[in-house]
């Protein structure tokens, strides 16, 4: 079945680097653009960023712009997400989800946790 | 700065019927938006209910359904049943590779 598994989370200090992962699985990944969404600890869903199938487009939400970069391996079939200069504020649940072609987001992986502190 | 509104919090009783509704904090919601709605239980992943304004996710019942209603997209939730108490997330792409997802609603069934 199509499935996406994020990985990579923990915990960093301010102004350090993480970088996730995100295994996709049961489609043809190298078709379809993907996107990262994230979750702070009891709020909403925020958009970060998107990608493009063949990696020549990338988006990025303002909060994250310069900081944070998406990528994408069509061999590995796995996207990642390098995150620098992280801030307390990115402390959040990071998903991945594959793009449906209107615009929207199906599935979503069962997300990783990313905790910025010192 | 694009704000997507949605109504903070929501009851309806069993077997009801509701509607939620996601609008813009200037503006009017349109199927131009592509609006999309997730629902998401706490400690799980969202669920996709419905994109490109009502076409439905595969599995999803047809209790559930999307339109625009006036200025804002709408999700409305017939023969509501306990297992629907969720948090109801829309998402609108607001255009030059960018999405933004409205504050969600907290739905109680009671």
């Amino acid at each position: 079945q199509v499935q996406v598994v994020e990985s990579g989370g923990g915990v960093v200090q301010p102004g350090g680097s993480l970088r996730l992962s995100c295994a996709a699985s049961g489609f043809t990944f190298s078709t379809y653009a993907m996107h990262w969404v994230r979750q702070a600890p009891g709020k909403g869903l925020e958009w970060v960023a998107f990608i493009r199938y063949d990696g020549t487009k990338k988006y990025y939400a303002d909060s994250v712009k310069g900081r944070f970069t998406i990528s994408r391996d069509n061999s590995k079939t796995t996207l990642y997400l390098q995150m620098n200069s992280l801030r307390a504020e990115d402390t959040a649940v990071y998903y991945c989800a594959k793009d449906l072609p209107d615009y929207a987001f199906d599935p979503w992986g069962q997300g990783t946790l990313v905790t910025v502190s010192s | 700065q694009t704000v997507v509104t949605q109504e903070p919090s929501f009851s309806v009783s069993p077997g009801g019927t509701v509607t939620l509704t996601c609008g813009l904090s200037s503006g009017s919601v349109s199927t131009s938006y592509y609006p999309s709605w997730y629902q998401q239980t706490p400690g799980q992943a969202p669920r996709t209910l419905i994109y490109n304004t009502n076409t439905r996710s595969t599995g999803v019942p047809d209790r559930f359904s999307g339109s625009i209603l006036g200025n804002r997209a709408a999700l409305t939730i017939t023969g509501a049943q306990a297992d629907d108490e969720s948090d109801y997330y829309c998402v609108l792409y607001v255009g030059s590779g960018s999405w933004v997802f409205g504050g969600g609603t907290k739905l109680t069934v009671l």
